[in-house]
């Protein structure tokens, strides 16, 4: 079974910087689950809100990209060696706060098109920016 | 960025009972549109996939439906463990949104 382990939050004030962490552990790893076959993906949900898509990441790193409400504050990036993806959060807001989920996202074609689907998830990490 | 709407907000059933959710976009997205079920203190749990596709290991209870700007997840027949909050995606347009959500209350 793949897991995913978020780490690296917790309590910023505004303006600060924080990077968090995703690693994958688990056997399927080991039975041809290739960590760097997959795009990765960042969701958070703020207290009390519904989910949030952060940004993205291809299998090699080289296709990046953002919601909106971050572009140009956070970072995403990844280690295929190391099984880990990141995510550099600069520049903090209050309206950051949340937990942040990491996901693997398979692709797979349905029909005449090809579709993706979030199928792995992480528990979360807490990231709570206030003064 | 392509809005989702969901609709009701929240619903009340009993189990074994049948559940309608919508979710309307503001502009097409074609079939690329997911529904994922989130319980609190759990991670998020794909439901469907490209509009209707079930995905791997999710019952038969769940079927989706739509193309364009609206959307349909039926839950057939409802079980205590479907309660929580059904939110549908789309990622057919960057950048990626979600709905804001329908709550499933299990009376």
């Amino acid at each position: 079974e793949v897991r995913l382990v978020e780490s690296g939050g917790g309590l910023v004030q505004p303006g600060g910087s924080l990077r968090l962490s995703c690693a994958a552990s688990g056997t399927s790893f080991n039975s041809g689950f290739t960590f760097s076959s997959y795009w990765l993906n960042w969701v958070r949900q703020a207290p009390g809100k519904g989910l949030e898509w952060v940004a993205n990441i291809n299998q090699d790193g080289s296709e990046r990209y953002y919601a909106d409400s971050v572009k140009g504050r956070f970072t995403i990036s990844r280690d295929n060696v190391k099984k880990s993806m990141y995510l550099q959060m600069n520049n903090l807001r209050a309206e950051d706060t949340a937990v942040y989920y990491c996901a693997t996202m398979f692709t797979i074609k349905f029909g005449p098109l090809y579709h993706y689907g979030m199928d792995v998830w992480g528990q979360g990490t807490t990231v709570t920016v206030s003064s | 960025e392509v809005v989702l709407t969901q609709s009701p907000g929240t619903l009340s059933l009993s189990p074994g009972e049948r559940a309608t959710l919508s979710c309307r976009a503001s502009q097409s997205v074609g079939t690329y549109l997911a529904w994922y079920h989130h319980k609190p203190g759990q991670a998020p749990r794909l439901l469907i996939y490209g509009a209707s596709g079930r995905a791997t290991g999710i019952p038969d209870r769940f079927s989706g439906s739509g193309s364009g700007t609206d959307f349909t997840l039926t839950i057939s027949r409802l079980e205590p463990e479907d309660f929580g909050v059904f939110y549908c995606h789309n990622y057919g347009a960057l950048p990626w949104t979600f709905g804001q959500g329908t709550k499933v209350e299990i009376k």
